[in-house]
């Protein structure tokens, strides 16, 4: 069965304090991979699309970053307004759905 | 150039009642899918439907669920006789194609509460 796993569930970090939230996947023939920020009450906001080992993409202080198993989400000198939950996604080469993770938790302290 | 929008943004319904949740996509857009959020669940994919057809209903429970999505007004899923157990986020996407390099576009979602 298909399985997305995101680490760790909560993240608490200093603001400036940078760190790395994880996703691991087995899934059969990966189509993309895919990290959301959502914000409470409300939807998942895409960030990234990432679709063969070794590729990155970065946006602000956020760098995606993929391998065959497991991807990461890199967060530079983060700021108070990167609180959030970090959704991973994937979608494999059959099938018309997304595949989530539970998300992590990020809160930033000033 | 508004988003994905979702109403009403919360329902409240007595066990056994309707629910009926509505969704318009963005503009241009003739995909939607529907993904359901348990707490402390992920997303889970529900229906993913065009212009007056259902492509993929391989997530909708079996019984009380029923989505669609008209030529003309927005996509609906409705909830029939509502357990407890159906309390949930509700969320709705879009695409303008089925090819999903760029993601979907999330409405704000509708949190629905049996009681």
């Amino acid at each position: 069965e298909d399985q997305v796993t995101q680490s760790p569930e909560a993240l608490r970090l200093q603001e400036g304090e940078s760190s790395s939230l994880n996703c691991s996947y087995t899934v059969s023939g990966l189509r993309g991979l895919f990290w959301y920020r959502q914000d409470p009450g409300k939807g998942p906001e895409f960030l990234f699309t990432l679709y063969s080992a070794g590729e990155e993409k970065e946006k602000e202080r956020l760098k995606a970053t993929l391998t065959k198993k497991e991807s990461f989400l890199h967060i530079t000198a983060p700021k108070p307004e990167d609180s959030a939950t970090y959704l991973c996604a994937v979608h494999h080469a059959t099938g018309n759905q997304f595949y989530f993770g539970t998300g992590t938790s990020l809160t930033v302290i000033p | 150039n508004a988003g994905v929008m979702q109403n009403p943004r919360h329902l409240v319904r007595r066990r056994g009642q309707e629910a009926r949740l509505r969704c318009s996509p963005m503009k241009g857009h003739s995909h939607v899918y529907w993904y359901r959020q348990l707490p402390e669940e992920g997303l889970k994919f529900m229906v993913y439907l065009q212009k007056e057809n259902i492509i993929d209903e391989s997530g909708m429970p079996k019984e009380r669920f029923s989505a669609e999505f008209p030529k003309e007004g927005p996509s609906i899923l409705r909830i029939q006789q509502v357990v407890r157990g159906d309390s949930a986020a509700y969320f709705c996407a879009s695409s303008p194609t089925a090819t999903l390099g760029y993601g979907y576009t999330f409405g704000s979602g509708t949190r629905l509460t049996v009681v």
